[in-house]
Parts: structure tokens; C-alpha cells; sequence
């Protein structure tokens, strides 16, 4: 079974200050990592994934996530803030084809963070 | 507008009722994808398509739920004898297919269902 562990309901950051949302998974294998954000009343939207190499990855908006498979972390981080970054993030995982064989497609996903940017 | 479109956005409906909801995916998408989301909650998924052959089913997925995509295009989730326990937001999700499987899922908007 694999999981996906938000410890945080909610993050506060002042704006321009720099932020991590974190996440913790567990699965059978090797990860596939992403995250998401959800804007009110809007559908979730794709920021940024791991697949494998680089333990850094870029995404969208300034985001950056870094993949850490001994402490099982995919958190994720911004520079700098900006109150337009408020939203609900949510990291989800899924095992990679080569491990999980019979091509399990669907993405498990935490209870969400809320961050909120302080002007 | 080339994203995830799902109709229709909201629904009301009496217990009992059956309620039936569509997603369009995007066009060059082989794979479809439905997921429930509950206040507080993060998406659980539901089921998943690769063209018109449903591949993958949850638990959660109970004999009250049906889910086609009779031509690998549009699908349609119907909800039988609906209950309060099923108010929740939809998602559909769709993703292009790909031999390693890492392409990311695109959402759409979501139908939220309310079970009075």
C-alpha cells in the first residue's frame, strides 16, 4: 500500500520570506512524487514531479521540490513568497511502472496544506 | 479552452435519486481518471481508463457506481440509490499515454454533489 503523509493542516509565511510545505511518503518501490495546488473553487493544478535523477526538481511558479529517499521527503519549497501563493497543496505518489508491473495508474494523495502568505 | 472540462459543475440532489455526471478529457489523452474529493481531504481515486477499457477499480468504488467511456473520448460516473455519505466533489483527471507511466494527471473542476 502506499501513502502520503502531510504533516502540516496550514502554513503561515510572511510574504517575500521563503517557505517549504512538507511531505512524507511510503510505498512498495520506487516513487513517483508530485504536487499539486488547489485554488478555491478551481481544480487542482500541477506544479511540479519526480521521476528519477536530479533530487532537485523545478516547476512552475517558482517552485522547487526536493526528493530525499532516506528520510522518504518530497518537500516543498519557494524563495520567496508571494500572497497570490495562497492556496491548498497536495503531494501525491504513485509506484513507478517498472516496480509495480501491472501498471497501477492512480495517485494516492495527502489531506492538503493550506498555506496562507501574509502580506 | 483545451483542459479537463466536467459538467456539470454543481448538483443537488434528494437521497434516493440517481445522479449521472460527464468529463471531457483532453483530446490527445489515452487515460482518464475519476477521483472523489471529501471537505479535508486530499482526492481518493475511484477508477481509471486507458481508452475505452476501465483497467483499474477502488474499493471505494461500490456496486452504486458505474463508470463508462464507451468510445475512449468522454465518461460518464453514475451514482445509484445516492446516499448523504456520497456528497463530495468529483474530479476527473486525464493523462496522455506514456511507456514509464510519470505524466502528470490533468484536473478538471469537478462536479460537487450535495445528498440532501
Amino acid at each position: 500500500a502506499q501513502s502520503v503523509a502531510q504533516p502540516e493542516d496550514q502554513v503561515n509565511v510572511a510574504e517575500g520570506n521563503p517557505l517549504t510545505v512538507k511531505c512524507t511518503y511510503s510505498v512498495s518501490g520506487n516513487p513517483y512524487l508530485f504536487w499539486y495546488v488547489q485554488y478555491p473553487n478551481r481544480g487542482l493544478q500541477f506544479l511540479l514531479k519526480y521521476i528519477t535523477g536530479d533530487n532537485l526538481v523545478k516547476g512552475s511558479y517558482g517552485f522547487e521540490a526536493e526528493f530525499n529517499k532516506s528520510q522518504t521527503s518530497f518537500h516543498l519549497k519557494k524563495p520567496s513568497a508571494l500572497v497570490s501563493d495562497s492556496a491548498l497543496y497536495f503531494c501525491a505518489v504513485r509506484v513507478s511502472l517498472a516496480y509495480s508491473g501491472a501498471g497501477s495508474y492512480q495517485l494516492t494523495f495527502g489531506k492538503g496544506t493550506k498555506l496562507s502568505v501574509i502580506p | 479552452d483545451t483542459g479537463v472540462s466536467q459538467d456539470p459543475r454543481h448538483k443537488i440532489t434528494k437521497r434516493g435519486q440517481n445522479v449521472t455526471f460527464r468529463c471531457d478529457p483532453i483530446s490527445e489523452h489515452n487515460r482518464l481518471y475519476w477521483y472523489r474529493q471529501t471537505l479535508g481531504q486530499g482526492p481518493e481515486f475511484l477508477t481509471y481508463f486507458q481508452n475505452e477499457a476501465q483497467l483499474e477499480k477502488s474499493r471505494l468504488l461500490s456496486d452504486r457506481f458505474s463508470a463508462e467511456r464507451p468510445k475512449g473520448s468522454f465518461s460518464t460516473l453514475e451514482i445509484q440509490r445516492t446516499e448523504q455519505g456520497d456528497s463530495a466533489m468529483y474530479l476527473c483527471a486525464s493523462s496522455s499515454l506514456d511507456p514509464t507511466g510519470s505524466n502528470e494527471q490533468f484536473f478538471g473542476p469537478g462536479t460537487r454533489l450535495t445528498v440532501l
